[in-house]
């Protein structure tokens, strides 16, 4: 069983338009994350849930909507796309927030967003 | 703020060649310290991970880490590298309680058969 799973895995689509992305964990974990890799491969955090609560927005474009519709599950939305969205996007998943072996994270696949 | 430097953008080794990519962070209080690997196309996998205790840890596919308190350093090294090793390796710093991971810029590793 995937632990962590991300639809889709490749998204190709237009400038202008509305695209999602969703992620669901299996672990029972109580803490999601949206993480973007750049064409750089530079990876950084985006946003962090806990128990269906907003902890970390980093500083993203508001284009950019996290929903949490249950602790299973984080999906993004992405209105208006740009150029510069284009980069593979990471869910993660996690039992909480704090420092320990037990928080460790738990990585998606991964959705590889084509914007043309 | 918390930072990740890894010293080595792109390392090119032949097999058998010993391995040892470098890893600085900058953070004031406790952290948790991991490495992780990416296959060419493939998802983030988690190579070895230090949470507390003894700092030399072992890790998958024959890896292993310092950390070095004194340094702020968590060197990851592998005493005899495959062509199968060849892939895109990240150190990231867990400070806090917020859960957020800070990555380095990544090393690309090449293995030359």
């Amino acid at each position: 069983d995937t632990a962590v799973s991300q639809t889709p895995k490749y998204l190709v689509t237009q400038m202008g338009n509305d695209k999602s992305i969703k992620c669901e964990q299996n672990l029972g974990h109580d803490t999601m994350y949206w993480y973007k890799q750049d064409s750089k491969k530079f990876l950084k955090i985006m946003f962090s849930y806990n128990n269906k609560e907003l902890i970390i927005n980093e500083t993203v474009p508001n284009r950019f909507s996290p929903k949490s519709p249950d602790k299973a599950h984080l999906n993004l939305h992405i209105n208006s796309l740009e150029l510069g969205d284009s980069a593979v996007y990471f869910c993660a998943s996690s039992q909480g927030l704090g420092q320990g072996s037990y928080n460790e994270q738990f990585f998606g696949p991964g959705t590889r967003l084509t914007v043309l | 703020a918390q930072s990740v430097s890894q010293h080595n953008h792109h390392v090119i080794l032949s097999e058998a060649a010993s391995l040892e990519l470098g890893c600085n962070y900058s953070y004031g209080g406790t952290v948790n310290l991991f490495w992780y690997v990416q296959y060419p196309g493939q998802h983030l996998q988690l190579l070895l991970k230090y949470f507390s205790g003894d700092p030399l840890v072992k890790g998958i596919k024959g890896f292993e880490a310092e950390f070095i308190k004194s340094k702020f350093s968590f060197n990851l090294r592998k005493p005899s590298v495959q062509w199968s090793d060849t892939a895109e390796y990240f150190c990231a710093v867990k400070g806090g309680n917020t859960g957020k991971l800070i990555f380095g810029q990544g090393t690309t590793l090449q293995v030359k058969p």
